[in-house]
């Protein structure tokens, strides 16, 4: 099983702030790593895949970086609509993980 | 329009059997694997299993692996997943999601509405 750290786990900023957020692989993953976004009483939506690929329809705000065990969220110019739990997985190798998540809250 | 609509809520006793659904429409059912994710009240998301509806074939993660069966019925364009026994620590939401290329294992860019289980006495 890999295993996941997905830092940090609670993340206060304001709009227009630039947010990063990490995940961590245990053992390598090459970039079989996507990103998605929950917000409350919604099922989540895919943001970007293959580490660093937006999915169709997603803000150029969204980015990402990494490959290996190191990976990175980045939100360029947070606005209203960003404030939401944000989810990596790796789909590398089964079974397949989840982060444990990192809330972006208004601060 | 490509989506996965799910069956709705569910209130169950333990002990219960339960078998919840996802249909998938707008794409080649029988060409994309879709999988089945838990989200407990309050926590974060966690990988069951999945499925590739033109054979049937089927992962599980070992968290679940005996504990719930996932199948698919495709002259339907339906999955499923099951629970012979329901316990209250089954109580969750839980989602559909397909993957985002035919035949390949990858992230998942279509998600269904959720179904959320509720298992008490």
């Amino acid at each position: 099983v890999i295993w996941m750290t997905q830092s940090p786990s609670l993340l206060s900023a304001s709009t227009g702030d630039r947010v990063t957020i990490s995940c961590r692989m245990s053992q390598g993953i090459s970039s079989y790593l996507a990103w998605y976004q929950q917000k409350p009483g919604k099922a989540p939506e895919l943001l970007i895949y293959a580490a660093s690929t937006l999915q169709s329809g997603v803000p150029s705000r969204f980015s990402g970086s990494g490959s290996g065990t190191d990976f990175t969220l980045t939100i360029s110019c947070l606005q209203s609509e960003d404030f939401a739990t944000y989810y990596c997985q790796q789909y590398y190798s089964f079974p397949r993980t989840f982060g444990q998540g990192t809330k972006v809250e208004i601060k | 329009e490509v989506q996965l609509v799910q069956s709705g809520a569910e209130v169950k006793k333990p002990g219960e059997s339960l078998k919840i659904s996802c249909k998938g429409s707008g794409y080649s059912f029988t060409s994309y694997w879709i999988g089945w994710v838990r989200q407990m009240p309050g926590k974060g998301l966690e990988w069951m299993g999945i499925i590739y509806p033109g054979d049937s074939d089927t992962r599980y993660s070992p968290s679940f692996q005996g504990q719930v069966t996932i199948s698919a019925d495709k002259s339907i364009s339906t999955a499923y997943l099951q629970w012979s026994s329901l316990k209250a620590s089954d109580t969750a939401m839980y989602y559909c999601a397909r993957h985002r290329k035919p035949r390949h294992l990858d992230a998942f860019d279509i998600w269904g509405q959720g179904t959320m289980v509720t298992v008490s006495s």
